[in-house]
């Protein structure tokens, strides 16, 4: 069973400072990664994805992606009290069109 | 404007009864999916279609149904025989191929009486 790990949260962080989400994930050859935010009652919206190794920023969303410690996350950059919502990892296998999602960590950003 | 429009809702159902949900998508997207998600827990996929006439179970199929006749339209039936179909139902679409973003519509919740 290829897994998708979370810390459920919630994670609090005052506004303007770093939102740091961490997601680890099981299956070696994974290649696609993804990160959704959902707010309480509503669907997901895909907020950014990677491919490749390293960092791929775009706005006040970074992420970050290490294969070789299965190992992707997502930091926000100012935090606002509009990005409380629970943030879903993503992770699609080699050659397939399945994605498995974890169980999504709540943040909450404190004014 | 496109998207993925989801009807209805909210559905109420009596126990014993198959409903039908349902998922259209103007995006010109190969691929449809559909979800539930129970409180507190992630999503998981009930059944997935790459191309028109063809789907696969996902990982809770039992219970459900689908059908995908038309590229732009993938029904969900909710069976008599799923045990516990409360849930947020979610469908998504995505273009076929390598980087598969996928694109949620805005759910359907489904509570059964």
């Amino acid at each position: 069973q290829k897994e998708v790990e979370q810390n459920s949260g919630p994670l609090s962080v005052p506004e303007g400072a770093i939102a740091s989400l961490n997601c680890t994930y099981s299956d070696r050859g994974s290649q696609s990664f993804f990160w959704y935010r959902q707010y309480s009652g509503k669907s997901p919206e895909l907020i950014m994805f990677i491919y490749s190794n390293g960092d791929k920023e775009d706005g006040r969303f970074t992420a970050q992606l290490n294969k070789a410690s299965q190992y992707v996350s997502l930091l926000i950059r100012d935090s606002q009290p509009s990005d409380s919502a629970t943030y879903l990892c993503a992770v699609r296998e080699g050659g397939y069109q399945k994605v498995t999602f974890g169980t999504g960590t709540k943040l909450q950003v404190i004014p | 404007d496109g998207g993925i429009t989801q009807s209805p809702k909210y559905l109420f159902r009596k126990e014993g009864q198959n409903v039908t949900l349902s998922c259209e998508q103007n995006l010109n997207h190969d691929a449809m999916y559909w979800y539930r998600q129970d409180p507190g827990q992630g999503l998981r996929l009930i059944y997935y279609s790459q191309i028109v006439n063809d789907f696969q179970k996902g990982d809770i199929a039992e219970g459900y149904s689908v059908s995908r006749e038309k590229k732009e339209s993938f029904p969900l039936t909710v069976t008599s025989a799923q045990k516990n179909p409360t849930a947020f139902y979610l469908c998504a679409s995505s273009i076929r191929g390598q980087y598969n973003e996928q694109f949620f519509g805005p759910g359907t919740r489904l509570t059964v009486l």
